[in-house]
């Protein structure tokens, strides 16, 4: 199948500093990703849309300013964490879809960035 | 708005034994897929098993089953001689409609404990 890395699996950074998280499609061009934020023991809540050479999406009640996301290939998509806080600690997850179909086509899951802020 | 519904928060079963998941979810689209994901403690999501709403057959993979009831809305999963790999948090989801832009909707997902 599909194979989608993250990069790191684990970052620790101090407050106020910005983190970035890498999303690779390995084997497939990704023409959409997707950027999940998920608290401990609960469901993957989705944070925004991105599709290669366009601004993303993002979900009601997300700061677009304090998460940018860039999808400047069809293989990579970054998830920057700007003036990071403790409450931004958390597991974030992305995922790519390689069609254009919409619901039709599959999407391939990252392991996923673990990020806490001190 | 569709939404995904797990009403069961915790489950567990011995191993070797049959458990069944619960979903129910809610959509006035016609054409859909649902999905069940394993996340393990890894936090890797995998995906168990896919079905398509316009299938009437029922999606099986190996000890893994669904029971996909389009009327009542319910799309459970049988996971048959369990094992203690098979201990996970697992996902419903819904992904459907044209312009929802393919996102997944999420259930609040079952912690599934096998217990040897």
């Amino acid at each position: 199948g599909a194979v989608v890395s993250q990069h790191p699996s684990w970052v620790i950074c101090k407050s106020g500093t910005s983190v970035k998280i890498e999303c690779r499609s390995l084997d497939f061009q990704a023409t959409t990703m997707f950027w999940y934020r998920q608290f401990p023991k609960q469901s993957l809540m989705l944070m925004a849309t991105s599709n290669e050479g366009s601004k993303a999406t993002y979900e009601q009640g997300v700061e677009k300013d304090k998460f940018l996301i860039n999808h400047a290939s069809l293989t990579l998509s970054t998830l920057t964490v700007t003036s990071a806080h403790p409450e931004d600690s958390s597991f974030y997850i992305c995922s790519a879809r390689s069609g254009t179909s919409g619901y039709t086509d599959t999407q391939y899951f990252g392991p996923g960035t673990r990020l806490t802020v001190l | 708005a569709q939404t995904v519904t797990q009403s069961q928060p915790e489950m567990s079963v011995q191993e070797a034994e049959t458990v069944t998941l619960s979903c129910t979810y809610d959509t006035s689209e016609n054409n859909y897929y649902l999905f069940w994901y394993k996340q393990p403690p890894s936090r890797q999501m995998i995906l168990v098993i896919r079905q398509e709403a316009y299938k009437q057959q029922n999606a099986t993979e190996n000890r893994f089953s669904v029971n996909f009831q389009k009327a009542a809305k319910s799309f459970s999963l049988k996971i048959s001689d369990s094992q203690l790999g098979d201990t996970a948090m697992y996902f419903c989801a819904f992904v459907g409609g044209r312009n929802q832009g393919g996102k997944l909707i999420f259930g609040q997902g079952t912690e599934l404990s096998v217990k040897p």
